[in-house]
């Protein structure tokens, strides 16, 4: 079984600043890490995924993830924010072979003019 | 990738009642699944709907509740039955645009249902 811990609940930044939103995981096999984004009253939307590869993965937007397998982390950052990028942020995981996502629980990033 | 139009997008319901929601896809997917994101909660799945066969139903869902159909490889419905205000939640419907783990998953805009 996965678990995902999302370190924040809620993250204010001003915009033009970078950001970084925290994801810690467990699991007892091999994962594959997401990072999905929900604007207000729309579905999730994929932002980024690790498979295998590459620890750095880059994803629209002008996100990026890095997996830390020592630390079991897959922290989202950006280096300048944009107020469009108000939303919440929700890490998940599957294990590999798997089909099921496992999510945290979010952490809504708001950008402050 | 997918495009899942999901109805109704929002329903307020009397308690004791049932809302059927539904989930229409525009390309054909093996595997579609219905997922509850309560307040402040991450999304928990409650199933996962093959065409021609029934629901497996995660731990803590039970069929009774949340009766899911699946007539073709393009739609499903999911009801919530004799519902309560704890059934007050946003249920997700999504497809994986490949089968296979890993690939990416695609959501509906979702229902957000309030139970009075």
């Amino acid at each position: 079984a996965q678990s995902v811990t999302q370190l924040d609940s809620q993250v204010p930044v001003f915009e033009e600043a970078p950001v970084e939103l925290r994801c810690n995981y467990s699991s007892s096999v091999s994962v594959y890490l997401f990072w999905y984004v929900q604007y207000p009253n729309q579905g999730l939307q994929l932002l980024l995924k690790y498979l295998s590869g590459s620890t750095l993965v880059k994803g629209i937007n002008g996100f990026e993830a890095e997996f830390n397998k020592s630390q079991t982390s897959f922290h989202l950052r950006k280096p300048s924010v944009h107020i469009s990028d108000t939303a919440e942020y929700f890490c998940a995981v599957s294990g590999a072979g798997s089909y099921q996502l496992t999510f945290g629980k979010g952490t809504k990033l708001s950008v402050i003019p | 990738s997918a495009v899942i139009s999901q109805k109704p997008s929002r329903d307020i319901c009397q308690r004791g009642t049932s809302l059927t929601i539904q989930c229409q896809v525009d390309s054909q997917v093996t595997m579609m699944f219905w997922y509850r994101q309560q307040p402040g909660q991450s999304l928990t799945l409650i199933a996962t709907a093959n065409q021609g066969s029934e629901a497996t139903y995660e731990s803590g869902f039970v069929i009774d509740k949340f009766p899911i159909s699946r007539p073709n490889l393009t739609f499903s419905t999911l009801t919530v039955s004799n519902m309560s205000p704890e059934d007050s939640s946003i249920y997700l419907c999504s497809v994986e645009s490949l089968p296979g783990a890993g690939t990416e998953a695609f959501f509906g805009q979702g229902t957000r249902l309030t139970v009075v």
